[in-house]
């Protein structure tokens, strides 16, 4: 089993819709946890992390960390052309590297 | 913009050949940290470099090695290639309290096609 997991896609919305992106992990020690943001031909580049349980937003953008259930999301309001990007979530304890999920492909259509 | 560079872009190698990948850190950043992404994969952590030195390694052979020097920029080193390694080769800098929760400046990879 990965240590995070999500759906690989391709999800495919229209302009203007809430896009809800979903992971699973499954080290508890993680305390860390990460969205970032993968164009096409490009370097990964970090949207938003939280620290523990709870939301936190950031303008169009909330990242949602329910620990007990070991389950990140990441919600876009408003969703733009702009935002088709492979999404990856991550996860990490406090002194340890950053693992990473396989990423959502996502595609605003407009 | 990130402000991390990597150099070459793209290269093309054949089995069993060594390469060198290298990395400018963003100004002010003192961590280094290299992953590789696989087509259609998350990155995979390689090797990160704090200070010059090793701090932290993920499942890779030790064909795989690195440096990180005085002005923090960094090389990965890659031994007897082979077709597995064809990949993107990311570098990450950041600072040592940033790279504790995660958050890591990339650059935009060095793709290498092992024949």
């Amino acid at each position: 089993q990965k240590e995070v997991e999500q759906d690989p896609g391709p999800l495919s919305v229209p302009e203007g819709a809430i896009v809800s992106l979903n992971c699973t992990y499954s080290n508890s020690a993680f305390q860390y946890f990460m969205w970032y943001r993968q164009y096409s031909r490009k370097g990964p580049e970090l949207l938003m992390y939280t620290y523990s349980s709870g939301n936190k937003e950031d303008g169009r953008f909330t990242a949602q960390v329910d620990k007990s259930s070991k389950y990140i999301s990441l919600f876009i309001r408003d969703s733009q052309p702009s935002d088709s990007a492979t999404y990856l979530c991550a996860g990490k304890t406090s002194y340890d590297k950053v693992i990473f999920g396989p990423g959502t492909s996502l595609s605003v259509i407009p | 913009e990130t402000g991390v560079t990597q150099s070459p872009t793209h290269l093309i190698k054949t089995r069993g050949q060594q390469v060198t990948l290298r990395c400018s850190s963003q100004s002010g950043h003192n961590t280094v940290s290299w992953y590789q992404q696989a087509l259609g994969q998350g990155p995979q952590f390689i090797f990160q470099y704090y200070r010059e030195e090793e701090n932290g390694r993920g499942n890779f052979p030790p064909r795989f090695s690195g440096l990180q020097f005085p002005n923090y920029s960094s090389e990965l080193n890659v031994n007897a290639l082979e077709l597995d390694d064809s990949a993107l080769y990311l570098c990450a800098s950041s600072t040592r309290l940033a790279t504790n929760t995660g958050e890591l400046f990339f650059g935009e990879g060095s793709r290498l096609t092992v024949l």
